[in-house]
């Protein structure tokens, strides 16, 4: 079946440094990516979204590329701050007809002042 | 704009007691509806989708139910729960076939 796999699980970086999360996804007529933000006790925030026919997006500090290739997917936050902390999901939208959504297991960031 | 409310907040049941959570989506007609598990520390686990008033897919067997009784409401029910159903569970929308979901603030539920 549709798999998703995200490292690192956990990633603490300095203030002002860059956090990298990777996602590597099982090839199944994929065509949508999303990175998602979760706080703790909270729901989920989009952050971006990504089609497959994309291979490079920025947004507020944010960039994601996407490795089709390599079935690769990565978040890059440039310049991390304290409030980037929280837990990051990526998720798949597999394109098998079964409105089926697969996400990631997760990186908990900490950004240390 | 569209906004999207889950009821109760949190709930803390007995084993073998009946369940039943809530999602309303405002501002947005014949949205695509989901729910999602997820346990503590863990990763997202799709239960159900929905595209249309009174049609309920299921995903994922854990012994729940969803039902569609409106276009705007989404209902999570069983009617015994097991100490594995503790978790947090989202509802989401989106607008269309695999577009980006938009979730709720989400319902803590402990099972003891």
């Amino acid at each position: 079946g549709e798999q998703v796999e995200q490292r690192p699980p956990h990633l603490s970086v300095p203030e002002g440094d860059s956090a990298v999360i990777i996602c590597t996804y099982t090839d199944s007529a994929t065509a949508y990516f999303y990175w998602y933000k979760q706080e703790p006790g909270a729901g989920l925030q989009l952050l971006m979204s990504v089609f497959s026919n994309v291979d490079r997006k920025e947004e507020q500090g944010l960039t994601v590329l996407l490795n089709k290739k390599d079935k690769q997917l990565s978040l890059n936050l440039t310049a991390a701050h304290p409030g980037d902390s929280a837990v990051y999901f990526c998720a798949v939208g597999f394109n098998t007809g079964n409105y089926k959504y697969v996400f990631g297991a997760g990186t908990r960031l900490k950004v240390i002042a | 704009a569209q906004t999207i409310h889950q009821w109760p907040v949190a709930e803390i049941k007995a084993v073998g007691s009946p369940l039943s959570l809530g999602c309303t989506i405002k501002g947005k007609s014949s949205p695509n509806l989901y729910w999602y598990w997820q346990a503590t520390g863990g990763t997202l686990q799709q239960l159900f989708y929905s595209i249309t008033v009174g049609q309920v897919e299921s995903v994922v067997q854990l012994n729940l139910s969803a039902s569609r009784p409106k276009d705007d409401q989404f209902i999570l029910s069983t009617e015994k729960l097991l100490l594995s159903h503790s978790g947090f569970y989202l509802c989401a929308w989106s607008w269309q076939y695999y577009a980006e979901q938009f979730f709720g603030p989400g319902t803590r539920l402990t099972v003891l």
